[in-house]
């Protein structure tokens, strides 16, 4: 089973709040990545990190940042959240020692603006 | 591109035999994974290609054709608990182990 885990699993918060969602994985693994994923719909990533120190915008354009000072810690930001934001954020990480290196997920938190 | 297909939905009747294609448009292929998510959950991987052919791994198999850009994932012996997303994602050279994932197949397995 993968240790990695995101809190909070739920908010409901109001127009303009900041918000941080949290993820940290206990796997060692160099790799995070967030997505975003709209109930139906296709998972889009919007931050990756390949190690501490660095970080890269993904596919899908996000108004969130994140940060990775510690290996095992990638939380993600939203200064000023809008109801356009309600969404589920799923956090990942993998590994890079060949094969097939899968994502591990973590359970997902799901945010609801009002 | 970076187009990854797949049928939206599927039904199939418990103990029964389905196979849920995958279609995909990328250029720098460097491996195929399929995953399996409930509802409300997180995505769970089910399993991964890069070579052509068949991948065994209990009740489920995964068919890869890098030439046709295709794969296929293969439940046997269908049980209730198999209803679910089944997402297909490729990840592409240089890309740092991202992937970019199809929308997904809800699969509804029926008594």
């Amino acid at each position: 089973e993968a240790d990695i885990y995101q809190t909070p699993r739920y908010l409901v918060i109001g127009t303009g709040k900041k918000i941080t969602l949290e993820c940290s994985q206990t796997m060692g693994h160099d790799k995070m990545y967030w997505y975003q994923q709209d109930p139906g719909m296709e998972l889009h990533l919007i931050h990756y990190s390949y190690g501490v120190n660095s970080t890269e915008k993904g596919d899908l354009s996000s108004e969130s940042t994140v940060s990775r000072i510690r290996t095992e810690h990638f939380p993600l930001t939203l200064e000023s959240a809008r109801p356009s934001h309600t969404s589920q954020y799923l956090c990942a990480s993998s590994n890079h020692d060949g094969g097939a290196n899968e994502q591990f997920f973590g359970p997902g938190t799901r945010l609801t603006v009002l | 591109g970076q187009n990854i297909d797949q049928p939206t939905e599927m039904t199939a009747t418990e103990g029964a035999i389905v196979q849920i294609n995958c279609t995909y448009q990328t250029s720098g292929f460097n491996g195929l994974f399929w995953y399996q998510q409930h509802a409300g959950e997180a995505p769970t991987f089910l399993s991964y290609n890069v070579l052509d052919g068949l991948e065994e791994k209990g009740r489920f198999s995964s068919f890869l054709s890098r030439s046709k850009g295709y794969s296929y994932l293969l439940l046997k012996e269908l049980q209730m608990k198999d209803s679910a997303s089944y997402l297909c994602a490729v990840r592409f050279s240089g890309g740092y182990n991202k992937l970019i994932f199809g929308a997904g197949t809800r699969l509804a397995v029926h008594p």
